[in-house]
């Protein structure tokens, strides 16, 4: 069965530094892949998405995704953090039948 | 373009009463979905439409749970009686079939609180 895990339940970064958030997920096919970002009292944006080809993907508002198929891992990455990317971030596997993670919230310091 | 609408976006009730959801889907949209976000958990799919018809609802709790989409497009879920652990949010999403992938847009959500 498919299964997302998301290691870091709370991660603090200052504003301008790099960030990674983790991502490991179960799946018996190649996998269609996603990180969706969540603000407070909002509904779920999709970030990015990974179907096949080239394993960095690009995403909205600087956020790219690595997939890494012998690590099962697609880890989330931004090079510089504004403070307006704190939210709950999620990690999701599969298509119409879609897995998330349990979610990493993401606290950005002055 | 409008996205997902619903309503109410909040809710109290008291255990065992009644409760009902409504979503809007974005115009075009042919599969809807509801989802459980229990606090600290990631989204939880309860069922799936695809226009009036149920694709997929395996995890939908049905001795207590229903939904329906009349006409294909509008979508109710209910619950009756409520219990303490449906204190949650409920997402709906939807999405436009095309191809293998549909990318799901997702309302706001309704907070359930029940006491």
């Amino acid at each position: 069965a498919q299964s997302v895990t998301q290691p870091d339940i709370h991660i603090t970064v200052s504003e301008g530094a790099s960030l990674e958030l983790r991502c490991n997920y179960s799946y018996g096919a190649t996998p269609y892949l996603f990180w969706y970002v969540q603000s407070p009292g909002q509904g779920l944006q999709l970030l990015l998405k990974y179907f096949s080809g080239d394993t960095l993907v690009q995403g909205i508002k600087g956020f790219e995704a690595e997939f890494k198929r012998s690590q099962s891992s697609f880890n989330l990455r931004k090079p510089s953090v504004h403070w307006s990317d704190a939210a709950e971030y999620f990690c999701a596997v599969g298509g119409n039948d879609m897995r998330f993670g349990a979610g990493t919230r993401l606290t950005v310091k002055p | 373009e409008a996205g997902v609408a619903q309503s109410p976006r909040y809710k109290i009730i008291e255990k065992r009463q009644s409760v009902a959801f409504w979503c809007n889907p974005i115009s075009g949209h042919a599969t809807l979905y509801w989802y459980q976000q229990i606090l600290g958990q990631g989204p939880k799919l309860l069922i799936q439409f695809q226009n009036n018809g149920v694709v997929d609802d395996s995890q939908l709790p049905k001795d207590r749970f229903s939904a329906e989409r009349l006409k294909g497009v509008d979508s109710t879920l209910k619950i009756q009686p409520a219990k303490l652990e449906d204190s949650a949010v409920y997402l709906c999403a939807s999405s436009y079939v095309k191809g293998s992938y549909n990318e799901q847009f997702f309302g706001p959500g309704t907070r359930l609180t029940v006491l």
